[in-house]
């Protein structure tokens, strides 16, 4: 079965550079969501998307914005990196249920890494 | 504070011995999912179970859940080497809409061979 596609994987950048991260949810799933996990940390919520509106706005910083697109995919853009970022980025997926979140289908992941 | 706060940390084990570990969280919730996570993979869906219910199983799965306590555990019962991950709890809060999960700290659980 299809699975959440990320990429890219792995992406290394410069302090104060820009990052551009991407989305592919599940088929036929209408909510996307963003976490950032840092090395032993818990994923912290960024923002969510549900039929391409913004949902739900977490722990983003004002340097990163995000978008949904009419295919569904996502994309996540960092610009003026710090070393702070560098971490894990999930992207998940899931089918809404009314007002309650259900289970999360989650990609692999992009490894950030700041130098 | 963080929502969803699990105990223990870390948890070594011997296979074949059961493990358990426990979430609390602070807000009231719709339902509350465990997660595993390999390191550094993507988290997978193990269980939900929703406010309404006080216990759930799957397979080698047990999960509890008392929204008295604001509290729910994972109990794994026979464990095996493939079991080492970690094990995290989220919370969905009752704020409605597509709202992202809060996630706890994570047991990182090896089992010993």
């Amino acid at each position: 079965a299809a699975g959440v596609i990320q990429s890219p994987r792995h992406l290394i950048k410069e302090k104060r550079e820009t990052a551009t991260l991407k989305c592919y949810p599940i088929p036929r799933h209408d909510t996307v969501y963003w976490y950032q996990q840092g090395p032993g940390q818990d994923p912290q919520f960024l923002i969510s998307f549900y039929e391409k509106m913004q949902s739900d706005k977490g722990s983003i910083p004002d340097r990163f914005s995000a978008q949904q697109f009419s295919d569904y995919h996502s994309e996540l853009n960092m610009s003026s990196l710090e070393l702070g970022d560098s971490a894990l980025y999930f992207c998940a997926s899931s089918l809404s249920l009314t007002s309650v979140t259900g289970e999360l289908f989650f990609g692999e992941g992009s490894r950030l890494t700041v130098l | 504070s963080q929502q969803g706060e699990e105990d223990p940390q870390a948890l070594s084990i011997q296979e074949g011995e059961n493990a358990t570990m426990n979430c609390s969280y602070k807000t009231s919730i719709n339902n509350l999912q465990w997660y595993r996570q390999n390191s550094g993979r993507g988290l997978v869906h193990l269980i939900l179970i929703r406010s309404n219910e006080r216990e759930k199983h799957s397979g080698r799965l047990r999960v509890t859940l008392d929204t008295s306590k604001k509290s729910s555990s994972l109990l794994i019962t026979a464990s095996r080497a493939a079991d080492t991950a970690s094990y995290f709890c989220a919370t969905d809060d009752s704020g409605g809409g597509a709202d992202g999960l809060t996630f706890g700290k994570g047991t990182h659980l090896i089992i010993q061979p």
